[in-house]
């Protein structure tokens, strides 16, 4: 059920662009992304919904693929408040509404 | 808007007492789910709220309970601590129990069994 990101790590120089990926093997009602600083709480960024709706909160694009249940998160020219560990959610019509499983994070570090 | 609030924010136990660690939502918001954090298996559900009553629960062992009160406030409880335990507790709230919500996490209750 645990969806699996990669790349699990990512170095950046200001300014460049990443896209750091995640994937289930089930189906997916919708696939949430949070940023999580060392020692902080993980902050929502976008949920992105069947059939291709969006909500999100920060200038960071992302795209849910339905079929190969897979999504991407896409950091354009990167900024270092980027630098976190980035998780994904997914939500399971299997495992009830508003229950996410989450994978084991991409780590981003953006350097000056 | 006051976000999510958990307290405490720290607490040391030894193995084999229990404990309860309490989250409020956001002002508005009925939901209340809860996950663990380790280093180790990484976030995982525990259990939801809704008006008072659980919605749905994880794979954990019945010594984490929890329950909600009429202002949608949430506690949890972890009967008998296991080394095991120690980990980062989140809650996150949101405004329905549907598909499609936006979840929002307090700072979280670190935890640490001796």
């Amino acid at each position: 059920q645990q969806p699996v990101q990669s790349p699990q790590a990512v170095i950046l120089r200001e300014g460049e662009d990443a896209v750091i990926n995640c994937s289930s093997s089930k189906a997916l009602y919708s696939v949430h992304w949070y940023r999580q600083k060392h020692g902080e709480a993980p902050v929502f960024l976008m949920i992105l919904l069947k059939g291709g709706e969006q909500k999100g909160h920060e200038k960071i694009s992302a795209s849910f693929n339905e079929k190969k249940q897979q999504s991407s998160l896409y950091l354009t020219a990167s900024q270092l408040s980027y630098s976190g560990t980035y998780f994904c959610g997914t939500e399971n019509p299997c495992f009830g509404n508003n229950r996410l499983a989450f994978g084991k994070g991409n780590q981003v570090v953006v350097i000056p | 808007k006051a976000g999510v609030t958990q307290t405490p924010r720290y607490l040391i136990k030894t193995r084999g007492q229990q404990v309860t660690l309490s989250c409020s939502p956001i002002s508005g918001h009925r939901s209340v789910s809860w996950y663990q954090q380790t280093p180790g298996q990484g976030l995982q559900f525990l259990f939801e709220y809704f008006s008072e009553t659980q919605r749905n629960k994880g794979n954990f062992p019945g010594r984490f309970s929890g329950r909600q009160f009429s202002n949608s406030r949430s506690e949890m409880n972890v009967s008998t601590l296991e080394l095991g335990d120690s980990a980062l507790y989140l809650c996150a709230s949101s405004l329905r129990t549907d598909s499609y919500n936006e979840q929002f996490f307090g700072p979280g209750t670190r935890l640490t069994v001796l």
